[in-house]
């Protein structure tokens, strides 16, 4: 099963607006990452969060980690039309077979001109 | 190599058929993973190698499934007698560390008719 669950599935917003979308997973974690997604290939890495931190920041994206409630969010303010995607995020457990990083279903954003 | 670096792009293939994907890492990274992609899902986790050796094969959907890496670089994944529900896109990455940030490669469509 997977260990990443995304809300919401789908986001469409205006050019400008800001952009939130969850994350919520089972086991402790050693770290969370955020992935996007054009076209259904390659996934680039956006922004990794430790377990024992609150929140990073890196350029227009926010990160947040809640770990007492095994989530987190990713924010993107001023969005562009550039950022249509579809974003992932992922964990790498610290229990059983650490190291393994796994994947939630993705939000699709789509960020209208 | 730049970027990790997955052969063929495009696979076309009759059922019963097997088929070898080729996964180059990026040199001098340790963790290498696999995972299958169907068309508007997310990232379905089928296996990982820390070096040659394989700690979790628990993503593998059947015996049809297998992969090995060899001098702690190239990884092949091959897939026996194939199926129609084995099209997928199928997304090789690679990491410095275990469970670090993941660099992915375009990936291989499969389409099995």
């Amino acid at each position: 099963s997977q260990q990443g669950e995304e809300d919401p599935q789908a986001l469409s917003i205006q050019e400008g607006e800001n952009a939130t979308m969850n994350c919520s997973y089972k086991t402790s974690i050693n770290n969370l990452q955020w992935y996007r997604q054009n076209s259904g290939r390659g996934l680039v890495h956006l922004i990794l969060i430790r377990s024992n931190e609150r929140e990073k920041h890196s350029g227009r994206l926010r990160v947040t980690l809640d770990t007492s409630k095994k989530s987190s969010s990713l924010l993107i303010t001023a969005s562009r039309a550039a950022d249509t995607a579809s974003y992932f995020c992922a964990t790498d457990s610290n229990s059983g077979n650490t190291g393994k990083l796994i994947f939630g279903q993705g939000t699709t954003l789509q960020v209208k001109p | 190599g730049a970027g990790v670096s997955q052969s063929p792009s495009n696979k076309v293939t009759e059922k019963g058929k097997d088929v070898e994907l080729r996964c180059d890492p990026i040199s001098g990274h340790t963790a290498l993973y696999w995972y299958r992609q169907s068309l508007g899902q997310g990232l379905e986790f089928l296996i990982y190698f820390q070096g040659n050796s394989a700690p979790d094969k628990s993503g593998l959907p059947s015996d049809r499934f297998s992969a090995e890496r060899t001098g702690g670089s190239v990884s092949t994944l091959t897939i026996q007698r194939t199926q129609q529900e084995d099209s997928a896109v199928y997304l090789c990455a690679s990491s410095l560390l275990q469970g670090a940030e993941a660099f992915f490669g375009q990936g291989t469509r499969l389409t099995v008719v």
